[in-house]
């Protein structure tokens, strides 16, 4: 069946480092891929998503590209900031089965430190 | 739009009693999801309605189980004898199209 993997946490970057994480996926079909984040003591937010091979996602300063030659959807940030400290959550959605749940990989803390 | 809201936010009951959660979805969303989440794990889909039929119920539901969302408004979750590994957190989403939009989650301790 369709899973996410993404790398393991807790991540922890100085301000203003470049982020990544890894991400990739099994599915068969054309499935929609995701990066959910969760702040402390909040609920899961969409921060970006892409649609069909290729598409890039962005959205504050975050990027991921689907890759379907590879199978990944690695998120990505130029210069992290203490406020984005949280919990990511890869995801995908459909593809041959179109079923319209979405499947979360384990989630990646990150800790930013001034 | 108020969002995704969830009552009660936290629960603490004994083994084998039973436990109802609510969910109020963004008006207008027809589709209502139900999630768990365990500690240091992603979401895992539970079910799925649009209005007021349930679609989808994933084998994790057990038999223990139910959900049902009258009038396809409000949804409702109920667990009937908890059991120590029903602790979780649960979480509601609702769409009306593409998006889920995902509630505070209802943080369910067994003991």
């Amino acid at each position: 069946g369709n899973s996410v993997t993404q790398m393991e946490g807790p991540v922890t970057l100085s301000e203003e480092a470049f982020l990544t994480i890894n991400c990739t996926y099994t599915a068969t079909g054309y499935p929609s891929l995701f990066w959910y984040v969760q702040y402390p003591g909040e609920g899961l937010q969409l921060l970006l998503k892409a649609t069909k091979a290729d598409d890039k996602g962005s959205n504050k300063g975050f990027e991921a590209t689907y890759r379907k030659e590879t199978t990944s959807f690695h998120l990505e940030k130029g210069s992290v900031q203490v406020s984005d400290s949280a919990v990511y959550f890869c995801a995908l959605k459909g593809g041959e089965t179109s079923y319209d749940k979405v499947i979360f990989g384990p989630g990646t803390s990150l800790s930013v430190i001034p | 739009d108020t969002g995704v809201s969830q009552d009660p936010r936290h629960k603490i009951t004994k083994r084998g009693q039973n436990v109802t959660f609510r969910c109020d979805p963004i008006s207008e969303h027809n589709r209502l999801y139900w999630y768990r989440q365990t500690l240091g794990q992603g979401p895992e889909f539970l079910t799925y309605f649009q209005n007021e039929a349930q679609l989808e119920k994933s084998r994790l539901l057990s038999d223990r189980f139910s959900a049902e969302r009258p009038k396809g408004s409000f949804s409702t979750l109920e667990i009937q004898r908890t059991e120590q590994g029903d602790s979780a957190m649960y979480l509601c989403a609702s769409s009306r199209s593409y998006e889920q939009y995902f509630g505070p989650g209802t943080r369910l301790t067994v003991t």
